[in-house]
C-alpha cells in the first residue's frame, strides 16, 4: 500500500494569511494526488484533482501543486470559512489511501 | 446534478453483518469510466477508503478488510449494496458513498454519510 503522509498535522492561521500544507506519498504517485476539505460534521468535499485542478466552484485561493513523493496545497488569504481538516488521497493505484489529515485552527 | 444517500442501521451488534446502502442520482453506472466508492471514518479519525466498483463491474477492496466486504452495483435501480461481516466495535464510525467520475479515483460528490454504531 502507498503510505500518505501530511505536515503538519494541526496549525494555527489567522484569516489572511497564506496556508501550505504538504503530503508525502510513500513511492512515486506521478500526479495522481487530491484534496479534500472537511468541516466538522458534515462530508468530506472535493478541492482538487490530480494535484493542481480545482474543483467546481473551489474559490481559486486554493491551489495545488507537486510531482512524484511531494505535494502542496496553498491557502492564498485563508478565509473564516476555510478553518477545517484537509486530507489529502492518492488515486495512482487502489487500494486507494488517505493522509491522515491537517486540521487548520484559528490563531 | 449528482446526490448520493447513504442508509441502513445506526447500531449494530458484534459479530453482526452490516449491509449499507447508496442510492444516488444524477449519473448512470453503465456510464463508461464511472465508479462508487465506499469510505469511512471513525470518530475524531481519519477518512479510511473501504471498496468500490465501476461502471464494467470491476470491483476493489481494502487489502485489509477484503475477506469481511461485498459491493454490489444495481444499474437500474441506481444503488450500490456495501456488506461488512462479523461487525466489532472498532468498525463504529461513519461511513460515506461517493461519486468516482474516472478511472482515476478520486472522490468527487459525497453522501451526507451515515453513523454505525456497533455494540451489544
Amino acid at each position: 500500500d502507498i503510505q500518505m503522509t501530511q505536515s503538519p498535522s494541526s496549525l494555527s492561521a489567522s484569516v489572511g494569511d497564506r496556508v501550505t500544507i504538504t503530503c508525502r506519498a510513500s513511492q512515486s504517485i506521478i500526479t495522481y494526488l487530491n484534496w479534500y476539505q472537511q468541516k466538522p460534521g458534515k462530508a468530506p468535499e472535493l478541492l482538487i484533482y490530480p494535484t493542481s485542478n480545482l474543483h467546481s466552484g473551489v474559490p481559486s485561493r486554493f491551489s495545488g501543486s507537486g510531482s512524484g513523493t511531494d505535494f502542496t496545497l496553498t491557502i492564498s488569504g485563508l478565509q473564516p470559512e476555510d478553518f477545517a481538516t484537509y486530507y489529502c488521497q492518492q488515486s495512482y493505484s487502489t487500494p486507494v489511501t488517505f493522509g491522515q489529515g491537517t486540521k487548520v485552527e484559528i490563531k | 446534478q449528482i446526490t448520493l444517500k447513504e442508509s441502513g442501521p445506526t447500531l449494530v451488534k458484534p459479530t453482526q453483518t452490516l449491509t449499507l446502502t447508496c442510492t444516488f442520482s444524477g449519473f448512470s453506472l453503465s456510464t463508461p469510466g464511472v465508479g462508487v466508492g465506499w469510505i469511512r471514518q471513525p470518530p475524531g479519525k481519519a477518512l479510511e477508503w473501504l471498496a468500490l466498483t465501476y461502471w464494467d463491474d470491476d470491483k476493489r477492496y481494502s487489502p485489509s478488510l477484503n475477506s469481511r466486504l461485498t459491493i454490489t452495483k444495481d444499474t437500474y435501480k441506481n444503488h450500490v449494496v456495501l456488506t461488512m461481516t462479523n461487525m466489532d466495535p472498532v468498525d463504529t464510525a461513519t461511513y460515506y458513498c461517493a461519486h468516482i467520475p474516472s478511472v482515476n479515483t478520486y472522490f468527487d460528490y459525497w453522501g451526507q454519510g451515515t453513523l454505525v454504531t456497533v455494540s451489544s
